[in-house]
């Protein structure tokens, strides 16, 4: 099974700052790397996938990138409606793992 | 518009037995191939199976294989989870999502239903 770690735990960013968040695997995943937005009592949202491919409808504050064993998502100017739980998830076989999840909050 | 509608869930007890029901509409369900992920309270995702567009390939979590039963119903755009043996490290929420795939290739879990949360308890 491939261990996904994301750090930090909790990032406490003000609006309008950029927030970057790392997701690494305990081994190579190419570029077959998911990230997902989850807020409150809601199901998560797919924003990222290949590592650096926004999904249909993300806006362009949202990137990714990385390869292999680390990658990061970077929220380049985060707005209220930003704040949320994010995580990773590898899809580099048929046994999907994600990472425990990073909670960015209002600082 | 894509809707995945989840029905099922509620309180039982250790031992007990529970049917989760993802029902698809907007999409051509029997295309996709379709996944049960859970959350338990204040934790992060964890995958809990997957089946194959018609349903002849069917993977499990360690944590619920011989106990959770995955099944598809393509003429009823549904999907299934029978999960029998329940203990009490099962209490989450449960979702069910769609795997995309772009150029044959996987690309994550694009839809997902609304979740319906499992309680195993005394």
């Amino acid at each position: 099974e491939i261990v996904m770690t994301q750090s930090p735990a909790t990032l406490s960013v003000s609006p309008g700052e950029r927030a970057t968040l790392s997701c690494r695997a305990s081994q190579s995943v190419g570029s077959n790397l998911a990230w997902y937005q989850q807020k409150p009592g809601q199901a998560p949202r797919l924003l990222i996938y290949g590592a650096s491919t926004r999904a249909t409808g993300i806006p362009a504050r949202f990137s990714g990138s990385g390869s292999g064993t680390e990658f990061t998502l970077t929220i380049s100017s985060l707005q209220s409606k930003d704040f949320a739980v994010y995580h990773c998830q590898q899809y580099n076989n048929w046994l999907l793992t994600f990472g425990g999840g990073t909670k960015v909050e209002i600082k | 518009e894509v809707q995945l509608v989840q029905s099922g869930g509620g309180l039982v007890q250790p031992g007990g037995s529970l049917r989760l029901s993802c029902g698809g509409s907007g999409f051509t369900f029997s295309s996709f191939e379709m996944n049960w992920v859970r959350q338990a309270p204040g934790k992060g995702l964890e995958w809990v199976s997957y089946i194959s567009s018609t349903g002849s390939i069917i993977y499990y979590a360690d944590s619920v294989k011989g106990r959770f039963t995955t099944s598809r119903d393509n003429a009823k755009n549904s999907l299934f989870l029978q999960m029998n043996s329940l203990r009490a490290e099962d209490t989450a929420v449960y979702y069910c999502a769609r795997e995309a795939r772009m150029f044959g290739g996987v690309i994550g879990l694009d839809n997902w239903g609304q979740g319906t949360l499992v309680t195993v308890s005394s």
